[in-house]
């Protein structure tokens, strides 16, 4: 169960769109399509962002998309607003009921 | 409204044993599968157990053994029976409600509560 693989740090302007990749393997993201997305903000739980690759949970804007392709899951922010700025993580399952996160990516809104 | 409150969290002395709980509302945790999931002082995401409605319950690989997930129906509430603790095991551990299929995401989160290993 070693950690996904994401970039420590992005950062976008205020309306510009953003990437954060999440790199698996075989085993897990390339596996299944059961990857989800949270966001956390400096002393809060995390909230689900995005599920199952590229749904929606209620109430989540639809300016965050996700996407698979292989063993890399990523997520996409469009027009970044300040209150974008906070931590993400991915999430996959991993087989025989197991989970795995990735180690996070700071979005830093210019 | 569904909510998520954990406690049981302290310092404790390396070796000792902790019982966390989560107590649940809106919602009734044996009919949904649960989960427990920590984050290290400034560190990233681990997920640690998970309890299945039917009761089966599963494990991180490096926890095997020392941790054990249950819950009490009557109370609606969910536990973490830590053993052997370790300064490692020092964490913000997060209950989470996960999807009912296969468990692979959290839709629901707890406030969290500190555990510290220290002498």
């Amino acid at each position: 169960q070693s950690a996904l693989t994401q970039p420590a740090s992005v950062s976008g302007s205020p309306g510009q769109s953003i990437t954060i990749s999440c790199t698996g393997t075989s085993s897990d993201v390339g596996s299944y399509n059961l990857v989800s997305w949270y966001q956390q903000h400096p002393g809060k739980a995390p909230k689900l962002m995005i599920y199952e690759v590229s749904k929606w949970p209620s109430g989540v804007s639809n300016r965050f998309s996700g996407s698979k392709s292989g063993n890399t899951a990523s997520l996409t922010i469009s027009g970044l607003q300040a209150e974008d700025e906070a931590d993400y993580y991915c999430c996959s399952y991993a087989g025989s009921s197991t989970l795995v996160f990735g180690g996070g990516t700071k979005l830093t809104v210019l | 409204e569904v909510q998520l409150v954990e406690s049981g969290g302290g310092l404790i002395q390396p070796g000792g044993s902790l019982r966390l709980s989560c107590a649940a509302s809106g919602f009734t945790v044996s009919s949904n599968y649960m989960s427990w999931v920590r984050q290290a002082p400034g560190k990233g995401l681990e997920w640690v157990s998970i309890i299945y409605s039917g009761g089966s319950t599963y494990y991180a690989d490096s926890l095997k053994g020392r941790f054990t997930i249950s819950r009490d129906n009557s109370k609606n509430t969910l536990y973490l029976q830590m053993n052997s603790l370790r300064a490692e095991d020092t964490a913000v551990y997060y209950c989470a409600r996960a999807d009912p299929t296969w468990g692979s995401y959290f839709d629901y989160w707890g406030q969290g509560t500190l555990v510290t290993v220290s002498s």
